[in-house]
């Protein structure tokens, strides 16, 4: 079975500091995509960066970067300038065979 | 309105009943999906759909059911709910061209007593 894991269950950060959310998944695809979502309290999953396996830039998202290496595979976001409405439950996702499989989480708590 | 709509949005039903949960969606794809969460968890797949004729099972797919009336239509039911199938359910469709990117639904929060 694929699996994806996320090892920081929960993680504090200083506001405006950056933050990197680790995500390490298991494949034998060659092709697939990888998403990051973000789900605040209220529950709604928000989608935040994409990177496509063969894209050969790092994904930015405005405040988001992906820090992914393809042979390592590994996929970590990176928050800059964190905000206190960053706080929230972070989901790696690769799509992986045509379904998107979920990590198990990191909830990070952004301090004043 | 949303792009995929789950109702009810909240619902409490009693051990043993059928409940049917519905998703639609106006965004045309042929790919839907159904997750549920546990709390503190992440999403598990319990069934999906890439289009009208074909159904599969997810991983968790046993207690459940599902319906795909329609391009725009994907109902999950619960022929017999118990307990432990307390929790936040999200349909999800995708996109047909890159990047593939999947749009949630609001969740369908169920509590079975």
């Amino acid at each position: 079975a694929q699996k994806i894991t996320q090892t920081q269950p929960g993680m504090f950060v200083q506001e405006k500091e950056a933050v990197t959310l680790d995500c390490t998944y298991d494949t034998s695809d060659q092709s697939y995509g990888l998403f990051w979502y973000k789900q605040p309290s209220s529950g709604e999953m928000i989608f935040l960066i994409y990177q496509g396996s063969y894209d050969e830039q790092n994904a930015t998202e405005g405040r988001y970067s992906l820090n992914f290496q393809k042979a390592r595979k590994s996929a970590n976001l990176v928050i800059s300038a964190s905000q206190l409405g960053d706080s929230a439950m972070y989901f790696c996702a690769p799509s992986l065979g045509g379904k998107l499989i979920f990590g198990q989480g990191t909830e990070l708590s952004v301090k004043p | 309105d949303a792009d995929v709509t789950q109702t009810p949005r909240n619902r409490i039903t009693k051990t043993g009943k059928r409940i049917m949960l519905e998703c639609s969606q106006t965004k045309g794809h042929d790919r839907m999906y159904w997750y549920r969460q546990d709390p503190g968890l992440g999403l598990r797949l319990i069934y999906y759909s890439f289009d009208v004729k074909d159904i599969n099972k997810g991983e968790i797919s046993d207690g459940y059911s599902v319906s795909r009336q329609a391009q725009a239509k994907f109902s999950l039911s619960l022929e017999s709910a118990i307990p432990n199938q307390t929790a936040l359910y999200f349909c999800a469709t995708r996109e047909q061209g890159y990047p593939y990117g999947y749009t949630f639904g609001s969740g369908t929060r169920l509590t079975v007593v």
